[in-house]
């Protein structure tokens, strides 16, 4: 079974320090990792999408990496700002056959941004 | 253009109770799925459509777990006979192709059942 990992659980910063959330995942058949922000009470909201054949996307002040050889990811926040403040989920999709499209997810990393 | 909606955003049912979830994906995207999300945890799974063919409903957890999508859009996902392990978000999501794409999957905003 595919397993996804976020380290850490929560983390607390103070407006505009750059900070790094951590993903990792078992299964070296990555089809792609996606990133999303899940506000309380709300569904996910796709950050971004990266491809197996990638490395990294950006997006503003976020930017996502793929290292597949260390089944490795991490989301990278610039300049950190309250509106950030969400929990911030992981999720791969592998490449096992018939399993393809279902997402697996880690538990989230819960960030707080204070003014 | 309009999202991922579901219905009822809430659903508080007695155990035993059958209940059902609504999901209406974005026009015209192909692939559907529903996931269900326990408190404290990541979204788990459940099954997935490609228009109204079930390709994978091998997370559904048990046989009282049903999930429909008749003519390739709404989807309703059934519980039958409600047992308080059930209390969780379900998630329903869509996205444009099959999954072979690999695409963003986009989530509505989830059905919190409560089951007493």
């Amino acid at each position: 079974k595919q397993e996804v990992t976020q380290i850490p659980a929560a983390l607390s910063v103070p407006e505009g320090e750059n900070l790094v959330l951590n993903c990792s995942f078992t299964d070296s058949a990555i089809y792609n990792l996606q990133w999303f922000r899940q506000d309380p009470g709300k569904g996910l909201t796709s950050l971004l999408l990266i491809q197996s054949s990638q490395r990294e996307q950006t997006s503003g002040r976020l930017n996502a990496s793929l290292d597949k050889s260390s089944g490795r990811s991490t989301l990278y926040i610039a300049a950190s700002q309250p509106g950030d403040s969400a929990t911030y989920l992981c999720a791969g999709m592998f490449d096992r056959g018939s399993t393809l499209g279902r997402l697996y997810f880690g538990r989230g990393t819960q960030l707080t941004v204070w003014p | 253009g309009a999202g991922v909606s579901q219905s009822p955003r809430y659903k508080v049912a007695k155990r035993g109770q059958d209940v059902a979830l609504r999901c209406d994906p974005i026009s015209g995207h192909v692939s559907l799925f529903w996931y269900q999300q326990a408190l404290g945890q990541g979204p788990e799974f459940l099954t997935y459509f490609q228009n109204e063919a079930q390709l994978d409903k091998s997370g559904l957890p048990s046989d009282r777990f049903f999930a429909e999508r008749p003519e390739g859009s709404v989807s309703t996902l059934k519980i039958q006979r409600t047992q308080q392990e059930d209390s969780a978000v379900y998630l329903c999501a869509s996205s444009l192709w099959g999954v072979a794409g690999g695409e963003t999957q986009y989530f509505g905003p989830g059905t919190r059942l409560l089951v007493l």
